[in-house]
């Protein structure tokens, strides 16, 4: 079966600027989570959609956002983007509960210059 | 409250040898121990998880051992390979409140020849 696809994969932007990255979960999966992950800080946690509605969320500032859609296709927005965002985003997906048995996606890349 | 600590953050190891990765935990309200494979490029790969219930759990050459009185779960990868070369992480997660993985910092196993 397909995996998480995430889109796209690489991404340069400027700083100020704003980012929209986007995830396509397993099909069958309604849980979808968004991670960021740096060499400094490691792989934290951004927030967690369920069907449609934002489930849980992490300690990031009001710049990071996120949906998801009636098919559990997830997008996050990244508003006025900083050089400390530079990063790898990965999307995770699971049946129903949060963290139970993910599938991660292999990430998009953004570099903030 | 929140932290999994993991180490060693880095680990040399010779084919056939055994790796041995350990990580502990505050929250007793953790519930669900996953470990994480993670390969250059890609997304963290589930590769073997346990619940609190089990002290013991094997699949083929890795195994988890958890103490839960000492709050602590190790992975161990029994004759070790090349191919198993890649950075690995502990991750924890509970059934109410944020349900969200909370990472390690990982390690960095190296396998050599």
């Amino acid at each position: 079966k397909a995996g998480v696809t995430q889109t796209p994969r690489y991404l340069i932007k400027t700083r100020g600027q704003q980012v929209t990255l986007s995830c396509s979960p397993i099909s069958g999966h309604r849980s979808v989570s968004w991670y960021q992950q740096t060499p400094g800080q490691g792989l934290q946690f951004l927030f967690e959609y369920f069907s449609e509605t934002q489930r849980n969320k992490g300690n990031f500032p009001g710049r990071f956002s996120g949906r998801q859609f009636s098919n559990s296709r997830s997008e996050m927005n990244v508003s006025t983007l900083e050089l400390g965002d530079s990063a790898l985003y990965l999307c995770a997906s699971s049946r129903d509960r949060a963290g139970y048995g993910y599938t991660f996606g292999s990430g998009t890349r953004l570099t903030v210059v | 409250q929140q932290q999994v600590k993991q180490s060693p953050q880095s680990l040399i190891v010779q084919k056939g040898g055994i790796s041995i990765i350990n990580c502990a935990y505050e929250n007793t309200a953790f519930d669900y121990f996953p470990w994480y494979q993670q390969f250059p490029g890609k997304g963290p790969a589930l590769l073997i998880a346990i619940r609190p219930d089990v002290s013991e759990k094997k699949e083929g050459r890795f195994t988890i051992s958890f103490n839960k009185s000492a709050k602590q779960f190790s992975l161990h990868i029994m004759d070790s390979q090349p191919g198993d070369s890649a950075t690995y992480f502990c991750a924890a997660s509970m059934d109410t409140g944020r349900r969200a993985l909370t990472f390690g910092s990982g390690t960095r196993l190296q396998v050599q020849p």
